[in-house]
């Protein structure tokens, strides 16, 4: 089974500052099968990317995902006051884990 | 528009059981795969079960497998999860989720709002 860990587990950042989030996976993640989900509290998770760099339909183009192999990463740049939230990356070619999660909380 | 209706969740006590259900409509339901996701409280997400699109093959976390059972009726554009010997430790939200295709490799392009199940004496 595939391993995914997330960093940092919290990033307290400034409406109009960037994201940079973490995913690292214990092996090789095959064809980039790597997905990346927000989360706001009290609300169902939000396909953001699959395919690592992927955009899902209707995600604003400031959620960027890139990465291959084991290191995957989502940039958000320029936060708007909606993007704080959880966010969880998943490994959907092998295993369907996902990881920890990262918080975006303002500061 | 996809929409993932989740019921059947609610108190039950160690040992018991419990039927998921989860509605969808506004997609060709038959033609995608399945899954359940839970979220215990205050934690993240752990993918619980997947059924492909024609039944032909399901599969389920190791911390479920032998007591819970995914499945579902075409006919009825429904999802279900049979959870048996249930245990504290299967407090969660549970999620039902679209898969983006018939089958793996796929993400979660969907999701509901989720059925709480709450394991307690």
């Amino acid at each position: 089974e595939i391993v995914l860990t997330q960093s940092p587990g919290t990033l307290s950042l400034s409406p109009g500052e960037s994201a940079t989030l973490s995913c690292r996976a214990s092996q090789s993640v095959s064809t980039n099968y790597l997905a990346w989900y927000q989360q706001k509290p009290g609300q169902a998770p939000r396909l953001l990317i699959y395919g690592a760099s992927r955009r899902a339909t209707g995600i604003p183009n400031r959620f960027s995902g890139s990465g291959s192999g084991t290191d995957f990463t989502l940039t958000i740049s320029r936060l708007e006051p909606e993007d704080f939230a959880v966010y969880y990356c998943q490994e959907y070619g092998t295993s369907r884990t996902f990881g920890q999660g990262t918080k975006v909380e303002i500061k | 528009e996809v929409q993932l209706l989740e019921s059947g969740g609610g108190l039950v006590q160690p040992g018991g059981s419990l039927r998921l259900s989860c509605a969808a409509t506004g997609f060709s339901f038959s033609n995608y795969a399945m899954s359940w996701v839970r979220q215990a409280p205050g934690k993240g997400l752990e993918w619980v079960s997947a059924i492909s699109d024609t039944l032909a093959s399901s599969f389920h976390a190791d911390s479920v497998r032998g007591r819970f059972t995914i499945s579902r009726d075409n006919s009825k554009n429904t999802l279900f999860l049979q959870m048996n010997s249930l245990g504290a430790e299967d407090t969660a939200l549970y999620y039902c989720a679209k898969g983006s295709s018939f089958s793996r490799p796929y993400f979660f392009d969907q999701w509901g709002q989720g059925t709480l199940v709450t394991v307690s004496s």
